[in-house]
């Protein structure tokens, strides 16, 4: 069935610092991978996507990285700050025909250290 | 525009009772889907509702159920509750089935005792 691995589980930057996640994904038909930041009894929120037509994308100090051959995606934050701390999950889209659903990634906790 | 909102915000139940839960979507979205997240199994697809017609459905039991209403309003239902249905149960609205971007509610947290 459809798999999305991340890693890593928990990461601890100091602020200022880049930090990267990695996730990779099973199914071949998945053409949107979207990155959402979940805070401490918050909903997830969605900070950035990509879909499967676009290599790269960014928004200030986020950026996302998409190999569609490895099915790799990653998510790039620069200039950590401490309100960067949360919970992050990778998703992948599988959609066509019935399908229709998000494939979460297990989460990265993510802390900064000021 | 109002994001999403779920209710209740919390509910205590415990074994064998049945829960319903709320979803209200975005004004214009007509996609929901709900999904169950726990420390252990992470956010997991629960199904999704479009023109209420149930479109997709995860591994989960027949104990979990919905159903969509004529204005996008979203129910979910769990029958004889059990211990390892405790969760926070999230829904997302969408534009329609081919929009991709899905926005969360804030979730109902269920402790089953």
């Amino acid at each position: 069935g459809e798999n999305v691995e991340q890693h890593p589980s928990t990461l601890s930057v100091q602020e200022g610092d880049s930090a990267v996640i990695k996730c990779t994904y099973s199914d071949s038909a998945s053409n949107y991978f979207p990155w959402y930041k979940q805070e401490l009894g918050k909903r997830p929120q969605l900070i950035i996507d990509i879909r499967s037509n676009v290599g790269e994308k960014k928004d200030q100090r986020i950026a996302v990285t998409l190999n569609k051959t490895a099915k790799h995606f990653s998510l790039h934050i620069t200039e950590t700050q401490p309100e960067d701390s949360a919970v992050y999950f990778c998703a992948a889209r599988s959609y066509g025909g019935a399908t229709n659903k998000l494939i979460f990634g297990t989460g990265t906790l993510l802390a900064v250290q000021p | 525009k109002a994001g999403v909102t779920q209710t209740p915000r919390y509910l205590i139940k415990t074994r064998g009772q049945q829960v319903t839960l709320s979803c209200s979507p975005i004004s214009g979205h007509r996609s929901v889907s709900w999904y169950q997240q726990t420390p252990g199994q992470g956010l997991q697809f629960l199904f999704e509702y479009f023109s209420e017609t149930q479109r997709n459905k995860g591994n989960f039991p027949g104990r979990f159920s919905g159903r969509q209403f004529s204005n996008s309003r979203s129910e979910m239902n769990v029958s004889t509750l059990e211990l390892g249905d405790s969760a926070l149960y999230l829904c997302a609205s969408s534009r329609d089935r081919a929009a991709d971007t899905q926005y969360f509610g804030p979730g109902t947290r269920l402790t089953v005792l």
